[in-house]
């Protein structure tokens, strides 16, 4: 149930492309749900994040879209560039303010 | 501000002996957590403290342990070191122990020959 599951594990896109990175939970008390991004050699940073009470979010070219009923969130880049490469990770909150981590996904932007 | 800085960043250790991560958090922030990065794996939670008090634990086993002092650097320590103990170690801070966003460290890359 502490389980957050992320697929795909990698994905390659042509630069312009929209990436999908999906997540699955299935701890409905969950109530905090961040996206990190991962450069090589650097620690994980907070690209966007979402609530349960909202559908949607949009941040620039980043989107959480989010389905409480199904458990499912996922992360969508628009017009994606080679600067977008990296490794994305979702994440839930519990109620022990523990956050909960997907296994990542390795992004690649073809140019 | 100064970002979470950790020390070493690299470091080489053979099986059975012990080591000491060190982590500074970001000027005011009380909460530091810290988390095992394998490939595949993702993240792994091992063990937060706030205000030198350890607040969750996570599933390792007794070997992996955490400090914090008083001005909110923390520590952790593995003893008996383990192949499979290889890794990224990384560490983030928070304002507080409720707060949502974790800032991250660049981490310390620990292998065990």
């Amino acid at each position: 149930q502490q389980q957050v599951k992320q697929s795909p594990q990698s994905l390659i896109v042509q630069k312009g492309g929209i990436p999908i990175i999906n997540c699955a939970y299935e701890n409905t008390a969950f109530d905090y749900f961040p996206w990190y991004q991962q450069f090589p050699g650097k620690g994980p940073a907070l690209l966007i994040a979402i609530r349960p009470d909202v559908s949607e979010k949009k941040e620039g070219r980043f989107t959480i879209s989010f389905n409480k009923s199904a458990k499912q969130f996922s992360l969508h880049i628009m017009d994606s560039q080679p600067g977008d490469s990296a490794t994305y990770f979702c994440a839930a909150r519990d109620s022990n303010y523990q956050l909960i981590w997907g296994a990542g996904t390795k992004l690649i932007i073809k140019p | 501000k100064a970002g979470v800085t950790q020390t070493p960043r690299y470091l080489i250790k053979t099986r059975g002996q012990q080591v000491t991560l060190s982590c500074s958090p970001i000027s005011g922030h009380r909460s530091v957590s810290w988390y095992q990065q394998t490939p595949g794996q993702g993240l792994q939670f091992l063990f937060e403290y706030f205000s030198e008090t350890q607040r969750n634990k996570g599933n390792f086993p007794g070997r992996f342990s955490g400090r914090q002092f008083s001005n909110s650097r923390s520590e952790m320590n593995v003893s008996t070191l383990e192949l499979g103990d290889s890794a990224l170690y990384l560490c983030a801070s928070s304002l507080d122990d409720n707060t949502d966003t974790q800032y991250f460290g660049p981490g310390t890359r620990l292998t065990v020959l």
